[in-house]
């Protein structure tokens, strides 16, 4: 099946710190989506992308859908302490097939911010 | 709150017995995805549905586990003689017909299996 790569896995930073974070697949994508996770709880949607290229904002969240249509990456500006949780990347396979709706995951980037 | 609704939130059952998952879909929304997430991993794809009809189900095993939405009431992931290895939080969203691609998903059901 598809597989997504994320990066970083974890990472640690101080509050007002701006934050990058990607996902890679080694085939074409044609939608990507960006989600949050707090612990115990299910994942929130951040952002949605349907067209290489497009950089979307949904205020301090900043994500892009990668011009090879294998990539999107999600900035987060001056980070604040509910910044903390998990954020995965997800999208559609441009193969696919017709009526399949199915995202595939990424395994997710830890973030953590020290006040 | 017109969010995606799932219950219950934590469930435990003994090996063999049977696990039933609910999940009442986003008010307006009439197409509902089920996934599993182990720990530390990102969630699979399970099954599509919509009302009375299974249209994906590609990532569903084909024993033990089955799923329905029925034209009445809450969508149902039903997992028969449960094994140990079938503990993990199932998450289960929901779209409208003209986004599908935008999933809201409910808060989950985290199953163990003892």
């Amino acid at each position: 099946g598809q597989q997504l790569n994320q990066s970083p896995q974890s990472m640690f930073i101080q509050e007002g710190e701006d934050v990058s974070m990607n996902c890679t697949s080694s085939s074409i994508f044609n939608t990507w989506l960006w989600y949050k996770q707090d612990p115990g709880e299910g994942p929130v949607l951040l952002i949605a992308l349907y067209k290489a290229g497009e950089l979307t904002s949904n205020g301090r969240l900043t994500a892009q859908f990668g011009i090879t249509r294998k990539d999107s990456f999600l900035n987060i500006s001056a980070s604040i302490p509910s910044d903390v949780g998990i954020y995965f990347c997800a999208g559609r396979s441009a193969y696919s097939g017709a009526g399949s709706y199915q995202l595939t995951f990424g395994k997710g980037t830890k973030l953590s911010v020290i006040p | 709150n017109a969010g995606v609704m799932q219950n219950p939130r934590h469930l435990v059952r003994r090996r063999g017995q049977e696990a039933r998952l609910r999940c009442s879909p986003m008010k307006g929304h009439s197409h509902v995805y089920w996934y599993r997430q182990l720990p530390e991993e990102g969630l699979k794809f399970m099954v599509y549905l919509q009302k009375e009809n299974i249209i994906d189900e590609s990532g569903m095993p084909k024993e033990r586990f089955s799923a329905e939405f029925p034209k009445e009431g809450p969508s149902i992931l039903r997992i028969q003689q449960v094994v140990r290895g079938d503990s993990a939080a199932y998450f289960c969203a929901s779209s409208s017909g003209a986004v599908k691609y935008e999933q809201y998903f409910g808060p989950g059901t985290r199953l163990t299996v003892t």
